[in-house]
Order: C-alpha cells, then structure tokens, then sequence
C-alpha cells in the first residue's frame, strides 16, 4: 500500500486565492511526522512546514497552514492568498518513529497560479 | 552559508560508463541520502547513510554505490549495470534523530545518456 497518497496531479488557482493541496497517509505507528515541500521548476526541493502526530493544534508557516485530521489520516496543505511565485510541484512526506531514517513522498501535485 | 553543494548539475553519460555524482554538506549533519525523481514523480530513496563509513540501501539501490568516508561527504556512483539511469538525482541530509527534523536537499545533478 502507498505510504503516502496524493490525489491531484494538477491543480489551477487564481492569484490572492486559497488553495488546497490534498494528502492522505497510511502509517500503523502512533509517533509520526508530517512534511509539505515545494520544488519549483529549477528542482529544488524547500521545506515548507511540518505536523507531528501528537501536536493538537495545526501547523502554520506564514501563508501556509496544515490541515491535519488525524482520523482521516489526511494531511492537506492550504496556502493562503497565492502569489505568482507558488506555482511548483508540491510534495507531501512523511517519517515514521520506529524507522526514522525514513521518509516517504507522495507523488506531488502541480500547482499553478493564474494572473 | 551553510548547505548541500551537489555537482555537477549536468552529466552525460556513455553507454557501459561508470559515472559519479557529488555530494557535499558543511551542515554538520549525520544522516545523508541520495534519491531519484523521474519526470512529474516523487522521490524514489536509493541510498542513506546515518554515520561515517555505514550506509543502507533504499527502495532502487540496484546498479547504484556509495561510499561515506567523511561525514561531509556522500558521493553516489551510478554503475553500467544501472540501465536506465537518466532522471533527476536529489541529495539530502538531516540535522538529528528527532521526528520533527526535516531534510535539507541540494539543487540536485540531471544524469542523461549520451
């Protein structure tokens, strides 16, 4: 089964919008960590923010917020009031306490911000 | 500044050739790893090393080696014997043990076939 799983392969958002960038998770382990990046086209990859399983309140990092609902298992990114420069791949990821050495990546989705 | 430096950013590789991707930290940081992105896919973990001179092998190790002999240093060899190496190749590390720390990555090396 896919450790991490993201739905949207291509996603379209009109600039000063908010978007939702969806991600599922499938772990067994209570003690888990939750990671957004963003690589945009030149291939970098920049964290973005982080959810541990055990925080109560969601992440946020500036314009971006997490939306965790741990029953759910899900894990979505939102990102406030988009700008030009938001357009990239995004990637959601996750560690697993008992093999922390570990991290697995959804397949992304592509966000692109329209004028 | 502190991060990961990966060279070169473009390789050309021939047929039957062993070829090397660079990878260097000055972040102080144990863990290293090496991973492969094919186009519009995520990360595929090939490699990782938690300490000098100790690696493990990930999901695609096959037709891949490293070698850890210094802690800034993670260097991934792409052998003939991987047949289709061209893709994007991303190294990372990580500061410590903690649930919470993410990876750091570099700007990453494109490998294509000459």
């Amino acid at each position: 089964a896919q450790k991490i799983t993201q739905t949207q392969p291509g996603m379209f958002v009109q600039e000063k919008e908010a978007v939702t960038l969806d991600c599922t998770y499938d772990t067994s382990d209570q003690s888990y960590g939750l990671f957004w990046y963003k690589q945009p086209s030149s291939g970098e990859m920049i964290f973005l923010i982080y959810q541990g399983s055990y925080d109560e309140q969601n992440a946020t990092e500036g314009r971006y917020s997490l939306n965790f609902q741990k029953a759910r298992k899900s894990a979505n990114l939102v990102i406030s009031a988009s700008q030009l420069g938001d357009s990239a791949m995004y990637f959601c990821a996750m560690r697993e306490d008992y093999n922390f050495n570990k991290f697995y990546f959804g397949s992304g989705t592509k966000l692109n911000v329209k004028p | 500044d502190g991060g990961i430096t990966q060279s070169p950013k473009y390789l050309f590789r021939k047929e039957g050739q062993n070829v090397t991707l660079s990878c260097e930290q000055n972040l102080n940081h144990d863990a290293m790893y090496w991973y492969r992105q094919d186009p519009g896919q995520g990360l595929r973990l090939i490699y990782y090393s938690q300490i000098v001179n100790d690696f493990q092998k990930g999901d695609i190790a096959e037709g891949y080696s490293v070698s850890r002999e210094k802690k800034e240093s993670f260097p991934l060899t792409v052998t003939s014997a991987q047949k289709n190496p061209t893709a994007f190749y991303l190294c990372a590390s990580r500061e410590g043990q903690g649930i919470n720390q993410p990876q750091h990555f570099g700007d990453g090396t494109r490998l294509s076939i000459l």
